[in-house]
């Protein structure tokens, strides 16, 4: 059964901060690795990574992934109070587009 | 282009009764999946859906069925509704191995 393994699972930070999430993951068949935000509401797409080495940018968000030790990282530079929410990652096979989640790591930015 | 859509948007059911939830994805995604959202467990994959045919299924009971229309439009049935089926039900639909995108949810009260 494939697993999805998030720490932390709770981070309080002041803004201006860095933060680093961690996901590590065991799937048979591996395709690709995503990360979602959410808030009160429907999760959001940040990133989807299939290739190893490769970083994923979008502003003060970035993400790579490693497939030999089956992790990835999601960093948050200069944090805001608006990137408090809880940070999913999930994984898909080469089945379909099942995904399969990890608990969430919930990230509180405090002013 | 229009996200993905849900209705309705809150339904409360009383035990026993069935409920049906609509998910119009966005257009040109022919895959759509659900998931069951609860505190306890998470985000759970329910099934997903490719040119009208399921393609993975979690586990959950028959009780929780779908289907997928020829637009592309898929519908989730849950019958004999039972307390423990009170969460947010999401859809997400995607160009088949691409990420997925979600949307707004419906929040299911079964009391």
């Amino acid at each position: 059964e494939d697993k999805v393994v998030q720490s932390p699972l709770s981070l309080v930070v002041h803004e201006g901060d860095t933060v680093t999430l961690n996901c590590s993951y065991e799937v048979t068949n591996f395709r690709s690795l995503l990360w979602y935000k959410q808030e009160k509401k429907a999760p959001t797409f940040l990133f989807m990574l299939t290739s190893s080495g490769i970083e994923k940018k979008s502003g003060r968000l970035s993400s790579i992934l490693d497939k030999k030790e089956l992790f990835s990282i999601l960093n948050i530079t200069a944090t805001q109070t608006g990137d408090s929410a809880v940070y999913l990652c999930a994984v898909t096979e080469t089945s379909g587009s099942r995904l399969t989640f990890g608990e969430g790591t919930q990230l509180t930015v405090n002013p | 282009k229009a996200g993905v859509t849900q209705t309705p948007r809150y339904l409360i059911k009383t035990r026993g009764q069935q409920v049906t939830l609509s998910c119009s994805p966005i257009s040109g995604h022919r895959s759509v999946s659900w998931y069951q959202q609860t505190p306890g467990q998470g985000l759970q994959f329910l099934f997903e859906y490719f040119s009208e045919t399921q393609r993975n299924k979690g586990n959950f009971p028959g009780r929780f069925s779908g289907r997928q229309f020829s637009n592309s439009r898929s519908e989730m049935n849950v019958s004999t509704l039972e307390l423990g089926d009170s969460a947010l039900y999401l859809c997400a639909s995607s160009r088949d191995i691409y990420e997925q995108y979600f949307g707004p949810g419906t929040r299911l009260t079964v009391t």
